[in-house]
């Protein structure tokens, strides 16, 4: 089976500080990975994706991710957090057979002034 | 450009009552979700279409019923409605190639009285 998992449903952040969400996922093969952003009452929108091309992947808005096959991680970063961050975050995993999407539970991330 | 269109955009229902939510995507993409979204469980997937002409169970399949009427079109019913079906209900696209993203509508809140 296939899972991803987010660690911490709620993260608190000052404004300027590191911002750093966690996903794992399981799976027996490295997975394609993706983190999605949620703003309030919007659908999601795709902030980065893994694809193997390489461990650490770029995405909008300043937002990075690097995936650890060692530690099955893919963690979220963004060196300097602004109010405009404040969304919930998803990390999800595509199992290429099927097309099987599935996501975490997500992260709310708030940002104090 | 329309991207994913979801239709009603809310809905409150009886308990015993059936509806059906529609989905169309105008990108001729290969791949449709319908994911439910509950606080604190992330987005969950109801049912998918990897392709025109299958659909698989998902993580929560039961009370639903989907039909994939096309390439376009991907419909989730229900067939009689319960208060545990009370939720935000999110439909998605995607090429069908491993490596890309899902595209999104703006979701559907459903409340079952």
């Amino acid at each position: 089976a296939q899972s991803v998992t987010q660690l911490g449903s709620h993260v608190s952040v000052s404004e300027g500080a590191l911002v750093l969400l966690r996903c794992n996922y399981s799976s027996s093969v490295p997975p394609y990975l993706f983190w999605y952003v949620q703003y309030p009452n919007q659908g999601l929108q795709l902030l980065l994706k893994y694809t193997s091309a390489a461990t650490l992947v770029k995405g909008i808005n300043g937002f990075e991710a690097e995936f650890k096959k060692s530690e099955t991680s893919f963690h979220l970063t963004k060196p300097s957090a602004h109010m405009s961050d404040a969304a919930e975050y998803f990390c999800a995993v595509l199992k290429a057979a099927g097309n099987k999407l599935t996501f975490g539970g997500g992260t709310r991330v708030l940002v104090k002034p | 450009n329309a991207g994913v269109t979801q239709t009603p955009k809310f809905q409150v229902l009886k308990t015993g009552q059936s509806m059906t939510l529609q989905c169309a995507q105008d990108m001729n993409h290969n791949s449709m979700y319908w994911y439910r979204q509950d606080p604190g469980m992330g987005l969950r997937l109801i049912y998918y279409s990897a392709s025109e002409g299958t659909t698989d169970k998902g993580e929560v399949p039961n009370g639903y019923n989907v039909s994939r009427l096309n390439k376009r079109e991907f419909s989730l019913r229900l067939e009689s409605a319960a208060p545990s079906q009370t939720s935000v209900y999110f439909c998605a696209s995607a090429a069908g190639a491993s490596n890309t993203e899902a595209f999104f509508g703006q979701g559907t809140r459903l409340t079952v009285v």
